[in-house]
């Protein structure tokens, strides 16, 4: 059975610090890797995705790619009161048409 | 309106109802999906249509009874509910039914479900 494991959290860091967010997938056949960010409430947005090994930048977001570990990040630089919210990892699933397996995901608190 | 739209928010329906979620996409998208998402666990795939014909049934009991008339338009039939069916329900929409780089997963705000 195909598996994405993240921590649950909560991750707790103040403000301007750097937020790590981790997560482990089972199947190594296994093509584009995205996140997802859910505040309290609200349905999953995705925020970032990734397909080759190694990092990808946008803002305050960098995502990295290590297909040999089955393992991909999040980074979140300067991290914000707003950045607080589940982030969900989410793996691309080959069963035909694909499909996407997702992580229980981890809450992040960004305290002031 | 644009994106993904889910009707009604908020749900409470009786064991004995019979209820329909609605899901409609402006995003000109051909797929479609239904998930589950129950506190502590992860999203869970329901169904998946892709250009209207249903491509995925991931073992969903059959209390639960999709509909897709046409590639903007999904629902979900609801009758003889269980207690642990309370959940929230999200409706989504890829352009194509390959998810990817050129194909993300849209999100609707989903539906709130309980019941009793």
């Amino acid at each position: 059975q195909k598996e994405v494991e993240q921590n649950s959290g909560p991750l707790s860091v103040p403000e301007g610090a750097i937020a790590s967010l981790n997560c482990t997938y089972s199947d190594r056949g296994s093509q584009s890797f995205f996140w997802y960010r859910q505040y309290s409430g609200k349905s999953p947005e995705l925020i970032m995705f990734i397909y080759s090994n190694g990092d990808k930048e946008d803002g305050r977001f960098t995502a990295q790619l290590n297909k040999a570990s089955q393992y991909v990040s999040l980074l979140i630089r300067d991290s914000q009161p707003s950045d607080s919210a589940t982030y969900l990892c989410a793996v691309n699933s080959d069963s035909g048409y694909s499909t996407l397996t997702f992580g229980k995901g981890t809450m992040l608190l960004v305290s002031p | 309106e644009t994106g993904v739209t889910q009707t009604p928010r908020h749900l409470v329906m009786g064991m004995t109802n019979k209820k329909s979620l609605k899901c409609e996409q402006h995003l000109g998208h051909n797929a479609m999906y239904w998930y589950k998402q129950s506190a502590k666990k992860p999203l869970e795939l329901m169904f998946v249509y892709n250009f209207k014909e249903q491509t995925e049934n991931n073992s969903v009991p059959s209390r639960f009874s999709p509909e897709c008339p046409n590639s903007s338009h999904l629902f979900l039939h609801l009758h003889t509910l269980q207690p642990e069916d309370s959940a929230l329900y999200l409706c989504a929409s890829s352009q194509e039914g390959n998810i990817g780089l050129n194909s993300p997963l849209h999100f609707g705000n989903g539906t709130r479900l309980t019941v009793t």
